[in-house]
């Protein structure tokens, strides 16, 4: 079974803090994606990469950066936490090139800023 | 830019079959998926259209039309813990993926 894990189920963080969500998965994927989750928008892409030490800006990256050093491992950083990124995280992998295939989503983080 | 629609809310009936709709506008289409996501849990995938037609996956088939922007899921046999939210989503040509908003279904007796 492939499995997706991330650091946390829920985190609480000031403003002004510096997150860092983590995100690990064991199927030697190519593709990881962070999205978050918000009553009525729906899953938005924040940031993916479709290769160690590559990124690609999704649709909404703005307040937010990743690292992807090892291939298992995508990292998604809030540099400055505020009240407005206050949502569930989700981290998702795939296999497929030169398309993403199905994706397989860890559990989330939920993350509340204060 | 992208657009993806579907109903917010549905309610359906134990054992009756049911059709829940996307309609989308996308720079670019390289494919469309659902998934299911139940109350606290992560989405897992259901299907995945890329040509026109109908899949077929045991209770689950879904449809895809690209001339037309339009999916659809059809869940048959509902079963009580169908009850979640079925989510739309396109990926573009440029690798990205654009999910709806999601639609709640809820199944009763």
């Amino acid at each position: 079974d492939v499995k997706v894990t991330q650091s946390s189920r829920y985190l609480v963080k000031r403003t002004g803090e510096k997150v860092f969500l983590e995100c690990v998965q064991d199927m030697d994927h190519e593709n990881m994606f962070w999205y978050r989750q918000d009553p009525g928008l729906g899953l938005r892409l924040i940031y993916f990469s479709y290769d160690v030490k590559m990124k690609e800006k999704g649709d909404i990256p703005e307040g937010y950066s990743v690292s992807r050093e090892k291939k298992e491992r995508f990292s998604l950083i809030l540099e400055s936490a505020s009240t407005n990124q206050t949502s569930m995280y989700l981290c998702a992998s795939s296999s497929g090139t030169p398309a993403p295939y199905e994706q397989y989503f860890g559990p989330g983080t939920r993350l509340t800023v204060t | 830019g992208q657009n993806i629609d579907q109903p917010t809310e549905m309610t359906a009936t134990e054992g009756a079959i049911v059709q829940i709709n996307c309609t989308y506008q996308t720079s670019g289409f390289n494919g469309l998926f659902w998934y299911q996501q139940h109350a606290g849990e992560a989405p897992t995938f259901l299907s995945y259209n890329v040509l026109d037609g109908l899949e077929e996956k045991g209770r689950f088939s879904s449809f895809l039309s690209r001339s037309k922007g339009y999916s659809y899921l059809l869940l048959k046999e509902l079963q009580m813990k169908d009850s979640a939210s079925y989510l739309c989503a396109v990926l573009n040509t440029g690798n990205q993926f654009y999910f709806g908003t999601g639609t709640s279904l809820t199944v009763i007796p």
